[in-house]
Order: C-alpha cells, then structure tokens, then sequence
C-alpha cells in the first residue's frame, strides 16, 4: 500500500514562517492537496493539485511537491492559523490516501 | 451552494452493522465526474478515507476495510449510504462525508459537519 508521512507536529512564532512536510513514494509524481482542520469543525481544503489555492484561502499559502516530498508553507504564521494539517494525494492502488496530520502550534 | 449532510445512529453496538447516510445539495451525482467519498476520524486521531461512489456506480473501497464496507447512491433522494459491519469499539470516531470532483487531481471540496459514532455496548 501507499503510505504518506507527517511529522506529527510543528511550533511557530506569529509572523514566522511554517513549512509542514508531506512524504512518500515518488510523490512529485501524484497531485497533493492539504486540508486544515481545526477542533471541532470538518477538514477545509487550503491546497490542492500541489500548489493551487482554493477560493478564499490566503495567500500566505503556499505549496509545492519534488522528489518524495510535498511542502505546505505558510508565510507570516498567524495565530488563526493554529490547527491540524493533512495532506492527501490519489495512488492507483490504494486510491485516496491521507497523511497522518501535523499539529501546527504558534505560540 | 455545495452542502453535506451526515445522518444515522450515534450509538452502535458491537457487531452490529452501522448505516449512514450522505444527503448532499448543489450538484447531481448524475453529473459526469461527481463523486461522493466517506472517511472517518477517531477522536484526537488522522483521517482515514473509506469509500468512494462515483456518477457512473463505480465504487472504491480502502483495501485495509474493503470486506465490511458497502457504498451505494439513490440519485433521486440525493443520498449516499454507507454500511459498515462488524462495528467494534476501534470503529468509534466521526465520520464525514465529502464530496470529490474526478478531474485528475482527486481532492475532496466540500465536507459535511460530520457525524460521531460510539460504539459500546
């Protein structure tokens, strides 16, 4: 199966810049979208197609994907920003895969 | 607007077959490349994708759940059902459903709020 790797969390000063790694297999070679999450409300898509933001996601998002690693960056962290993050690609195996999520603190 | 909406039991017991239902707005999965996938999350855990059902009845299931899961749609009400059976207490946690755009790049657009399922006895 394909598997998609997170560290599970990541600190951050206000202002600062905050870069969440995605990993796996040959990933470059699959489209990646990220979902923010915050406690208590569903999953929002902040990227997709690796480096697309929906309508209305700030453009202090960012993201890209090489190699075996896909990169959500979010510039100027803001407090609002604090949540769960989880990227998302399509394999044709095990079709829909997420990762296992990064909790982002800024503080 | 896009909506979705989860419904079904909040309380299961152990063995016993879980039924949910996805009532969605704002597109048809009639439409070519609609999709509606569930996937669920245990509490404080990741997101786990679980079924998929796309316009034209093909269905998707994670190769891990694929024996317990059964997706299908009813197109006139606008509803996806989910049965998953064989439910245990490591099968507590909410489950969402969302909907998908087959376009290549496969993400889910639009989520519903959720629904959260215990399973004790």
């Amino acid at each position: 199966s394909y598997d998609l790797t997170q560290p599970p969390s990541l600190s951050v000063s206000p202002g600062q810049t905050a870069s969440i790694s995605c990993s796996g297999d040959k990933l470059e070679e699959k489209y990646v979208s990220w979902y923010q999450q915050k406690p208590g409300q569903s999953p929002v898509l902040v990227m997709y197609q690796d480096m697309k933001r929906p309508s209305g996601i700030p453009e202090r998002f960012s993201g890209s994907n090489s190699g075996n690693t896909a990169t959500l960056t979010i510039s100027g962290t803001q407090a609002m920003d604090e949540a769960d993050y989880f990227c998302q690609a399509w394999d044709i195996r095990t079709y829909l895969i997420f990762g296992g999520g990064t909790r982002l603190t800024v503080l | 607007q896009v909506t979705l909406r989860e419904s079904g039991p909040a309380l299961v017991k152990p063995t016993q077959t879980l039924t949910l239902t996805c009532t969605f707005s704002g597109f048809s999965l009639n439409t070519r490349k609609m999709c509606v996938s569930w996937i669920r999350q245990p509490p404080g855990k990741a997101l786990e994708w679980l079924a998929l059902i796309n316009w034209d009845d093909d269905k998707y299931y994670n190769t891990s759940l694929k024996t317990r899961l059964t997706i299908s749609k009813d197109t006139s009400k606008n509803q996806v059902i989910l049965t998953m059976t064989n439910m245990d207490p490591v099968d507590t946690g909410t489950f969402y459903c969302a909907r998908m755009v087959w376009d290549g790049y496969n993400n889910f657009d639009y989520w519903g709020q959720g629904t959260l399922v215990t399973v004790s006895a």
